[in-house]
């Protein structure tokens, strides 16, 4: 079964500097999100990526989080530079174009700690 | 925009019948869904609604109401595995269609 990869699985990092977290989704999956979630909460949506395209960013932190999907394939989301409250799971998920259009499969995560 | 709510903890015992409530304000959406994570897993998508009424996945069931803004996931035959987080979203109709989830309700099935 198909499954969305993610890596590093666990990052520790200390403030102000910079890490980066991959996702490669299920092939032929268009839409793309970047979640953050706190230990006891629901994902927040940080960017949505439809194909190549960022679809809806209102949410990432523009001074210091950045997402690219440069061949609407893979992602990669960057954090510079890195802050305590920061500390999360970073969760990415994918979705068909039309086929199963409201579910949503998640990788396994990043879990970052900044110390 | 959209916001849901969900009880925080919810406890039963193996064998048992457990509801999970979920209650929303939103200006649309597509649907309701309910996902399961266990502790240092990732969501797994469980059950959807489009429409009003009850949809049954084996030992899951959901139900939504739209006129009461209102759905909730049945959990029967409790297993142990099943002791987890479940989190209700909507896909809202504005602009990204975006997914909002609720804030998770923890499950504890005791033996």
């Amino acid at each position: 079964e198909a499954e969305v990869a993610q890596s590093p699985r666990y990052k520790i990092t200390e403030k102000s500097q910079a890490v980066a977290f991959w996702c490669d989704p299920i092939s032929g999956h268009a839409t793309l999100y970047w979640y953050r979630q706190i230990l006891g909460q629901g994902p927040e949506l940080l960017v949505q990526f439809q194909d190549e395209s960022v679809v809806d960013d209102s949410q990432l932190p523009k001074d210091r989080f950045s997402a690219e999907r440069l061949k609407g394939v893979d992602s990669t989301l960057k954090i510079q530079p890195a802050e305590l409250g920061d500390s999360a799971m970073y969760l990415c998920a994918s979705r068909a174009r039309e086929r199963d259009a409201d579910t949503q499969y998640f990788g396994p995560g990043t879990r970052l700690t900044v110390l | 925009g959209q916001s849901l709510e969900q009880p925080s903890e919810v406890t039963a015992v193996e064998g048992a019948i457990v509801q999970i409530n979920c209650t929303y304000q939103t200006s649309g959406f597509y649907g309701l869904s309910w996902y399961q994570q266990h502790d240092g897993g990732a969501p797994t998508f469980l059950s959807y609604n489009a429409l009003d009424g009850l949809e049954e996945t084996g030992r899951f069931s959901s139900f939504l109401s739209r006129s009461d803004s209102y759905g909730y996931l049945l959990l029967q035959e409790l297993q142990m595995k099943d002791s987890a987080s479940y989190f209700c979203a909507v896909r809202g109709l504005d602009y990204g269609q975006n997914f909002v989830f609720g804030p998770g309700t923890r499950l504890s099935v005791l033996p």
